[in-house]
């Protein structure tokens, strides 16, 4: 398995700041993802993060709003730039293993719960 | 229309009972459906995975998949209180990846 912190577990913002959420991995990972669970809706996929490369965004998100930083094998941070309270949510970290069977698994952070009023 | 549909509940039972959660899918390339379970302020955990179709069973929960269908469930045996939880779906059309979830549906079992 992989254990997974998340920093800040949560934090409450005014709007037009931004907020950088860190993650550390206690093993080296290549793939790390970042993910965003609003309220009542699914777990939705942000952007891929492989380090050495720029992140790959999924449609609807952006580099301009969600910058990624990976400077490494057991690092990440996700910046939520300009908030709005739309951007309210929980921020989770993921990263993948992969197994010597057919799924790579992957584990998940605590979230960071973030607030915008 | 959502790639992955799951009823959010909440789903109240008494201890003891079998539940049965379920999500449909609209993706025929999807391979690899695995259930989530997520407790209150945590990060969602691995409870199962399945490789296409078929059945699989691990202690008390059981996972199934009908691709023919696009419809995979999750039963839970002798449901404790401890498995008050909310449970997600989730599926990917390779081995590693982005996921796509269902919405999750948020269980509560009664002693």
């Amino acid at each position: 398995s992989a254990v997974i912190s998340q920093k800040p577990s949560r934090d409450i913002c005014q709007r037009g700041t931004s907020l950088t959420i860190q993650c550390q991995v206690d093993s080296q990972v290549t793939m790390m993802f970042w993910y965003r669970q609003q309220p009542g809706q699914s777990l939705t996929l942000i952007a891929t993060a492989n380090q050495g490369s720029e992140a790959t965004y999924e449609s609807g998100f952006v580099i301009d709003k969600f910058p990624i930083s990976r400077p490494n094998l057991t690092f990440s941070t996700l910046t939520v730039s300009n908030m709005s309270p739309e951007d309210s949510s929980i921020y989770l970290c993921s990263v993948e293993r992969q197994d010597r069977g057919l799924y790579n698994e992957q584990f998940f952070g605590p979230g960071t719960r973030l607030t915008v009023l | 229309q959502k790639e992955v549909e799951q009823d959010p509940g909440p789903l109240s039972v008494p201890e003891g009972a079998i539940v049965s959660l379920n999500c449909t899918y609209s993706n025929s390339a999807f391979q690899y459906f695995m259930w989530y379970r997520q407790y209150s302020r945590k990060g969602p955990e691995l409870l199962m995975y399945t490789y296409s179709s078929g059945n699989k069973e691990d202690g008390r929960f059981t996972a199934q998949v009908d691709k023919s269908s696009k419809y995979i469930s999750l039963f839970i045996r002798d449901s404790q209180p401890s498995d008050s939880a909310t449970y997600l779906c989730a599926m990917s059309d390779n081995q590693g990846g982005k996921l796509i979830f269902g919405q999750g549906t948020e269980l509560s079992v009664k002693p």
